[in-house]
């Protein structure tokens, strides 16, 4: 298992409601990238967190939002839920370091049910 | 625009038999591609991973191999095993310094004993 925790692992709310979803990155990185997997599909790009800032976004509206806080842990927050927002939301750590691409190691996800 | 395309959808295969799976992607300044496992309401853990420097790497039963020219990519299982049933998604990077992965649809395999 990879360092990599997210929380709650579940989730229900209504429509129109605000969700926080939360993730601690493993032990040494410092970029968090937020993924939506829908039933059957593969990881959708959300956006990226590196040093405090959103590096590079998906195509997703701005009701989807994050934070990173200096211990690298980081924050999706949607407003406004959507019935099309039920999905498990991932989240990913890695370390960047001179540019250099490294692995992105996946947390458990969470599984948001919009009602 | 950014795609990475997988196929097959699904892989059915005998214990013992090799498994293939294959995907090209469109952004020629894509340089790694990871592989990912994911079993039933797990995440997905990367299995292997490859960078374009390099046109074949193996682990173990696992090996995939890398054309730039043709911008497709290959995750060969060999021997394989009952729990290597899962699906499998491939994916590369896009988007020039930020680490955004694009992923397959996945491929389901399924390895009958």
């Amino acid at each position: 298992e990879t360092g990599v925790t997210q929380s709650p692992t579940h989730l229900i709310k209504t429509r129109g409601q605000q969700v926080t979803l939360r993730c601690s990155s493993q032990s040494g990185h410092n970029t968090v990238s937020w993924y939506q997997q829908a039933l059957g599909q593969g990881p959708q790009f959300i956006f990226q967190y590196y040093r405090e800032e959103e590096n590079g976004r998906g195509n997703f509206p701005p009701r989807f939002s994050g934070l990173q806080f200096p211990n690298y842990s980081s924050e999706l927050n949607v407003n406004a839920l959507e019935l099309d927002d039920s999905a498990l939301y991932l989240c990913a750590s890695s370390l960047v370091a001179s540019g250099l691409r490294n692995e992105q190691f996946f947390g458990p996800g969470t599984r948001l049910t919009v009602l | 625009g950014e795609n990475v395309e997988q196929h097959p959808s699904t892989l059915s295969v005998q214990e013992g038999d090799s498994a293939v799976i294959k995907c090209t992607y469109s952004d020629s300044a894509s340089n790694y591609f990871p592989w990912y496992k994911q079993e039933l309401g797990k995440r997905p853990q990367l299995i292997i991973d490859i960078r374009s420097n390099v046109g074949e790497k193996k682990d173990q039963r696992i090996a995939v191999t890398l054309n730039k020219t043709a911008k497709h990519f290959s995750l060969h299982i060999t021997e394989t095993q009952p729990e290597d049933s899962a699906v499998y998604f491939c994916a590369a990077p896009f988007q020039g310094g930020s680490e955004k992965l694009v992923f397959g649809k996945g491929t389901k395999l399924t390895v009958n004993p």
